[in-house]
């Protein structure tokens, strides 16, 4: 296992279209998180999941976001209707259950440019 | 309302000298704090962290302090190399219900350090 792993790494796209990440967690780790990092801000907590369960989400995740991780293994987020304020680096990130904070392994990301 | 906050945008230090760099978080329900590591076109990577109930941790040339009554905290990087040149983030986390820390991190913005050789 090398991690985790996020896909694609970039993705450009026209406003008004739909996107959709893939987040692949490290294969032990039972809880699954998104953020999203702006140009010169730290990563902003979107979600998180234990197992397939969406147990938190952000006032920042409109009602055009969704992700799913339905079986508990590899997540996706959706984005619908794409908006240029929409364009950042979305990162997630995975970490066992019940396991220290420093156990929390993040992906390389998927830059998002709405154009 | 920024409950983590790094004030400094930018440090630069020569090579073989002490970075500092700081941090300044709000909330006093904070029970874990940590440092990440960020280089170009990567996810961040954990660094070091410390629990609320400690003042100190170290680890090889890093350590953290923790000033709880000031609600401040800084990371000591001895002596600075330049391949530690990155953005580094504080972030801080909650206790849930449980008692347990369920892992949402609140991060400052970050500050860019620059070794030079």
């Amino acid at each position: 296992d090398t991690g985790v792993s996020q896909n694609p790494r970039h993705k450009i796209t026209k406003r008004g279209q739909n996107v959709t990440f893939r987040c692949d967690p490290i294969s032990e780790h039972n809880r699954l998180y998104w953020y999203r990092q702006t140009l010169g801000q730290g990563p902003e907590f979107l979600t998180y999941f234990q197992n397939e369960a969406q147990l938190e989400k952000s006032r920042l995740l409109s009602d055009r976001f969704s992700a799913e991780r339905p079986k508990g293994s590899f997540s996706t987020l959706e984005i619908q209707r794409t908006e240029q304020g929409d364009s950042a680096m979305y990162l997630c990130a995975s970490s066992p259950q019940g396991g220290k904070v420093y156990g929390y392994t993040f992906g390389s990301g998927t830059r998002l440019t709405v154009v | 309302d920024q409950q983590v906050k790094q004030n400094s945008p930018s440090l630069s230090v020569q090579e073989g000298r002490i970075s500092i760099l700081n941090c300044d978080y709000t909330n006093s329900m904070f029970d874990y704090f940590l440092w990440y590591k960020k280089y170009p076109a990567e996810g961040p990577t954990f660094l070091i962290s410390i629990s609320s109930i400690k003042d100190k941790n170290e680890d090889g040339r890093f350590t953290v302090f923790l000033n709880k009554s000031a609600k401040h905290l800084s990371l000591h990087i001895v002596p600075s190399q330049p391949g530690d040149s990155a953005v580094y983030f504080c972030a801080a986390s909650l206790k849930n219900a449980g008692g347990t820390s369920y892992g949402k991190l609140t991060f400052g913005q970050g500050t860019i350090l620059t070794v030079h050789p």
